[in-house]
């Protein structure tokens, strides 16, 4: 039964680009969680999706970033015009159809670098 | 200031030995404690969740322990191995409308050293 899948593993964008993150679920969960990690500081709750539905976006900076979860394919995580800030490591979760009370497993994670 | 906070933020021992981890919280109510093991490169994966009525749980060579009056938390590891070379990082839930905005500690980062 394969963990939850994050890819690409290592990003590297120069600013001004787009950096688009994938996150496949574990096997029959439907609920999706964003965080980001800066260097050194814990993980940030970002966003919270169930099939194309975001639940909860209160984490999320409100311009350049957007987060899909479609009926079919990965959640997409999309930053647009990177700055050097958005520059941390992705954490995409998946939890079982008890949502918010069920345990939260997560993926490897993805290493976005803005040159 | 953070809402959860962990001591030390990094602590080296030698293997066989036995150490504690600490946590402080100020996140009120909460539903539920966790603890986090994140390797290099790798996501986190839960050790122990403990809800505020629980004092103690184990998981193997961890134990959690939770004083919901202090608001503090300790994870204590004993019988240190290698593979024990991780960052631990404490995870409060808060109260069950918004519980699955995991608020994550900073972690301490462990070296278990031959």
């Amino acid at each position: 039964n394969a963990g939850v899948m994050q890819n690409p593993r290592h990003l590297v964008r120069r600013r001004g680009q787009e950096a688009r993150l994938r996150c496949s679920p574990m096997k029959g969960h439907s609920h999706v969680y964003w965080y980001r990690q800066l260097p050194e500081e814990g993980l940030k709750f970002m966003v919270y999706l169930q099939k194309e539905n975001i639940i909860d976006e209160s984490g999320m900076p409100k311009e350049r970033f957007s987060a899909e979860f479609p009926k079919e394919g990965p959640s997409i995580l999309r930053i647009q015009q990177v700055v050097r800030g958005d520059s941390a490591a992705y954490f995409c979760a998946s939890s079982d159809s008890r949502g918010w009370a069920g345990e939260q497993y997560f993926g490897p994670g993805t290493r976005l670098t803005v040159t | 200031k953070n809402q959860v906070e962990q001591s030390p933020q990094s602590l080296i021992i030698l293997e066989g030995k036995n150490c504690t981890l600490q946590c402080n919280y100020t996140v009120s109510p909460f539903s539920n404690l966790r603890w986090y093991k994140q390797d290099t490169g790798r996501g986190p994966v839960s050790l122990t969740i403990m809800t505020f009525s629980e004092n103690t749980k184990s998981n193997g060579r961890y134990t959690a322990t939770l004083d919901a009056d202090t608001k503090q938390s300790s994870l204590h590891i004993t019988a240190s191995q290698l593979s024990d070379s991780a960052s631990y990082i404490c995870v409060v839930s808060p109260h069950q409308g918004s519980s699955y905005k995991l608020i994550f500690g900073s972690g301490t980062r462990l070296l278990v050293r031959p």
